[in-house]
């Protein structure tokens, strides 16, 4: 089962930060915090990851509570294309396989 | 480098017949996972092979099985095929970095079994 608690949708407005929240409370010490996204059509694609520090990448910054139950994806600039299914998953160290919920469906109005 | 590929892109069996489906993992990665993917649902692992053997197994029946080749390619096979087994089905492959593993998945295979 999944151990990650997600919004079922939010929608943004074209140009407009996202902030995409994510509840795992039952995290270890150990497990890496993932986000993936789905785009239609299309299989899951790597966003981003982190552990206990902040993270940005070209794509997308990875904000995690200081407790790491929590963690939120902001989309700096929402865009069309970021119409998506965005996965939240935590994931131990190692080749372990990924454990996706339902995850939240974000729609991007222009 | 070339990214992760499956075929065929789509399917249609029937029930009680067996399929194969096929990944091509990306160059350097030697683990390839399986996902089945419903309708409105997230991708749930069927199971995992790491340098040709089976590497982890998700709740799945037995008559879902695999392989992987030294090129570290894979297949799925899935026999006595039933309605439900209608599914997007997923590979991606990865290969260590450190200490995480991010997938790399292919476009997959949307099976349909009538």
């Amino acid at each position: 089962d999944a151990k990650t608690t997600q919004p079922n949708s939010m929608e943004s407005n074209e140009e407009e930060p996202v902030h995409l929240p994510c509840n795992h409370s039952t995290i270890s010490g150990t497990d890496y915090i993932h986000w993936y996204r789905q785009l239609p059509s299309q299989g899951p694609e790597y966003v981003i990851h982190g552990l206990t520090s902040n993270v940005n990448n070209r794509m997308a910054s990875l904000a995690i509570a200081e407790d790491r139950k929590s963690s939120t994806l902001i989309l700096h600039r929402a865009t069309l294309r970021d119409a998506a299914v965005y996965y939240c998953i935590h994931v131990p160290t190692g080749n372990t396989p990924l454990v996706f919920g339902k995850g939240t469906r974000l729609s991007v109005i222009a | 480098e070339t990214g992760v590929t499956q075929s065929p892109t789509h399917l249609i069996k029937t029930r009680g017949q067996q399929v194969t489906l096929r990944c091509s993992s990306q160059s350097g990665h030697n683990t390839v996972s399986w996902y089945q993917q419903a309708l409105g649902q997230g991708p749930q692992f069927i199971f995992q092979y790491y340098r040709e053997e089976e590497n982890g197994r998700g709740n799945f029946p037995p008559r879902f099985s695999g392989l992987q080749f030294p090129n570290y390619s894979s297949e799925l096979n899935v026999n006595a095929l039933e309605l439900d087994d209608s599914a997007l089905y997923l590979c991606a492959s990865s290969g260590r970095r450190g200490g995480y593993n991010e997938q790399f998945f292919g476009p997959g295979t949307r099976l349909t079994v009538l």
